[in-house]
């Protein structure tokens, strides 16, 4: 499997722009998480899905964010309308199931700038 | 609720040196604990994990043990090398309480020289 893929890997752009940020989780996985991280704050879980329904929204900091999983192989995170604050890197994962001791498997990230 | 406390860096040490870096955690249940690595530019990727008290996880030369007396999970390498520098993050998973989620420790900065 190649793994958890994300897309675009760097992406700049204005103020108030909509930024929408993709990612394939690693099949046969049942959770998706979305992650967002810089230096002031750290790693911080936004959203995550099982079996593409989302479960814990309680991370996305406001209206301006939305993530969505119409399948079990896709799932994006839109920013609309950007801010420069959003600046991060943010990161997905997928982990099989609930199992206590599984793991989560990280893309590679996608590093925003918003200018 | 849950937290990770991890000791606070950056962490600069010479090759060859003995790496500690603490992590100690609260938990309302019995969770599993995990040490991620995360190498510049990449995504953080699973270093070792332990499942129940006493365990010792241990890859790479890296060795971390469960201790619930002092509920702590220190990351310990005997002699580290340049390729190690990276950030090094602590995690655990409480199913009772929070399902397939982690909770994340700040991540500690790792510089080796050679």
């Amino acid at each position: 499997d190649a793994g958890v893929i994300q897309s675009p890997r760097h992406e700049v752009t204005e103020m108030g722009q909509e930024v929408t940020l993709r990612c394939k989780p690693i099949s046969g996985h049942d959770y998706l998480f979305w992650y967002r991280q810089t230096m002031m704050r750290g790693l911080e879980l936004l959203i995550y899905f099982n079996n593409n329904v989302p479960i814990d929204d309680s991370g996305m900091p406001e209206d301006r964010f939305s993530a969505k999983m119409p399948n079990a192989s896709f799932s994006t995170l839109k920013i609309q309308p950007s801010e420069p604050r959003d600046s991060a890197v943010y990161f997905c994962a997928s982990t099989p199931n609930s199992g206590l001791g599984n793991i989560q498997y990280f893309g590679a990230g996608t590093r925003l700038s918003v200018l | 609720g849950n937290s990770v406390t991890q000791m606070e860096g950056p962490v600069t040490l010479s090759e060859e040196a003995f790496l500690t870096i603490n992590c100690t955690y609260t938990a309302t249940g019995y969770p599993s604990l995990f040490w991620y690595v995360q190498y510049p530019g990449e995504g953080l990727q699973l270093l070792l994990k332990a499942t129940k008290a006493d365990d010792k996880g241990s890859n790479k030369g890296f060795e971390a043990t469960y201790r619930k007396e002092t509920t702590s999970f220190h990351l310990e390498k005997g002699s580290v090398q340049v390729s190690d520098s990276a950030v090094y993050f602590c995690a655990l998973r409480d199913g009772e309480t929070s399902g397939s989620r982690l909770t994340f420790g700040e991540g500690t900065q790792l510089t080796v020289n050679p």
